[in-house]
């Protein structure tokens, strides 16, 4: 696609519940991140994929946080058992292919997650 | 934590004014990215400096590096109102697999 696509744009999640967020990279992007945002931060770093490999999850900030892409494009970013404290923006970015380091990354408009 | 820190965290200027913002960082790095982000969007690319790099151009841009003090500037000539919103700087850690962000400078341009 034309940019990196996430859905859903936003979420309301009760306490409790396991959540989902699909990232669509730009196609051809080896590289994929996730970051998570939150109100009036700068993104912190969640994982980075090269191809279907999870190259570095240390970001992930609780066993509650998975992440795959099992055919090194489409990934997913599943939260279970939500807490309020995972309400922030989740953002997602490729970059081009070979190593990451002097690329730019690309970023979607994220998916908002808030938990009531 | 993050790896790199901007300044101010909150400007704000008269339309056609220079917009300078500053970012420190804590470890070596590769390169350095300016980040712009709209009130509920996501980031925008603006401008990549590698490390051995001292000064670069795009448009009203002009970002500089110095690598001894762990500090880039970003500088926006000529401001527009459009030009409101926040700004971040990445650094990439040396492996390359990770780019951490500061807390960002919020700018106002006021028209």
């Amino acid at each position: 696609g034309a940019g990196v696509s996430q859905s859903p744009r936003y979420k309301v999640a009760k306490r409790g519940q396991d959540v989902a967020l699909r990232c669509d990279p730009i196609s051809g992007h080896v590289s994929l991140f996730w970051y998570q945002q939150a109100l009036g931060q700068g993104p912190e770093f969640l994982t980075y994929f090269q191809n279907e490999a999870q190259l570095d999850k240390s970001g992930l900030p609780s066993d509650r946080f998975f992440a795959e892409r099992p055919e090194g494009s489409v990934s997913t970013l599943k939260i279970q058992r939500t807490q309020q404290e995972d309400s922030a923006v989740y953002l997602c970015a490729s970059s081009t292919p070979q190593e990451s380091s002097g690329n730019t990354i690309y970023f979607g408009e994220g998916s908002w997650l808030t938990v009531v | 934590s993050q790896q790199g820190e901007e300044d101010p965290q909150a400007l704000s200027i008269q339309e056609g004014e220079n917009a300078t913002m500053n970012c420190s960082y804590k470890t070596s790095i590769n390169n350095l990215q300016w980040y712009r982000q709209n009130s509920g969007r996501g980031l925008v690319h603006l401008i990549l400096i590698r490390s051995n790099e001292r000064e670069k151009h795009s448009g009203r841009l002009r970002v500089t590096l110095d690598t001894s003090k762990k500090s880039s500037s970003l500088l926006i000539t000529a401001s527009r109102a459009a030009d409101t919103a926040s700004y971040f700087c990445a650094t990439d850690a040396y492996t390359g697999n990770q780019f951490y962000f500061g807390t960002g400078t919020s700018l106002t341009v006021i028209p």
